[in-house]
């Protein structure tokens, strides 16, 4: 298994505190996600990571930040939590080859996920 | 845009029955296609992928696909289910781009009774 820890495990807190996750990777991958879990939607992307102090947004990033300072940490940050973000959160890597891109490429390793809830 | 459909939400099957669970995507180039297994309160789990080649490929825990570009589908199956098979299972669509972008389905949670 890919070394992926994810921290806390899990969480309760109230609406309108700052909640920050986060993600250790021991695997040196350079590509880092955040996803969120609810069900009848799957897996939806909130940011990810290509590189140190690089980071994007993926298609649910309203009311989250992420960084990275380090190549093994990647931190979620929810700086005013709201009851609509209670959800389990889930990490993952995946390295792009160098050169051309192939399947492994696009092979996301997952954490074991956090579940937060917000009160 | 990219996109999959599991028409699926549930599937109930018998011990020792065979197994195929249905996954569609939406996608203009050649995909690069996924299933993933989740078991309750744990990560996903990559069980098999397609990125070229061969339309039917192999993956862990004795599972295989069909890649079927004429009806852009994908769909996973299992000779014989075991008990430990119980799980959710998402397929997914990856994309070139910018980033290795991957999108999934909204999961179908497999039932195995006795």
């Amino acid at each position: 298994d890919a070394g992926i820890t994810q921290s806390p495990r899990h969480k309760v807190t109230e609406t309108g505190t700052p909640v920050t996750l986060r993600c250790h990777q021991t695997e040196n991958h350079r590509y880092m996600y955040w996803y969120r879990q609810d069900p009848g939607h799957g897996l939806r992307l909130i940011h990810y990571s290509y590189g140190v102090k690089d980071t994007d947004k993926g298609e649910v990033s309203d009311g989250y930040s992420v960084s990275r300072s380090k190549t093994e940490d990647f931190l979620l940050t929810l700086e005013s939590a709201t009851s609509s973000q209670t959800s389990v959160y889930f990490c993952a890597i995946s390295e792009r080859g160098r050169g051309r891109v192939t399947s492994t490429s696009y092979e996301q390793y997952f954490g074991p996920g956090t579940r937060l809830t917000v009160t | 845009a990219q996109s999959v459909t599991q028409p699926d939400i549930h599937i109930t099957v018998s011990e020792g029955a065979s197994l195929e669970l249905r996954c569609n995507y939406s996608y203009g180039a050649t995909p690069y296609l996924f299933w993933y297994v989740q078991s309750p309160g744990q990560g996903l789990q990559l069980l098999l992928k397609y990125f070229s080649g061969d339309t039917l490929v192999q993956g862990i825990k004795g599972f295989e696909a069909e890649f079927k570009r004429s009806q852009s589908s994908f769909n996973l199956r299992k000779p014989s289910v075991h008990w430990s098979d119980a799980a959710e299972y998402f397929c997914a669509v990856g994309s070139s781009g910018g980033y290795q972008k991957v999108t999934f389905g909204t999961g179908t949670k497999l039932q195995v009774i006795p």
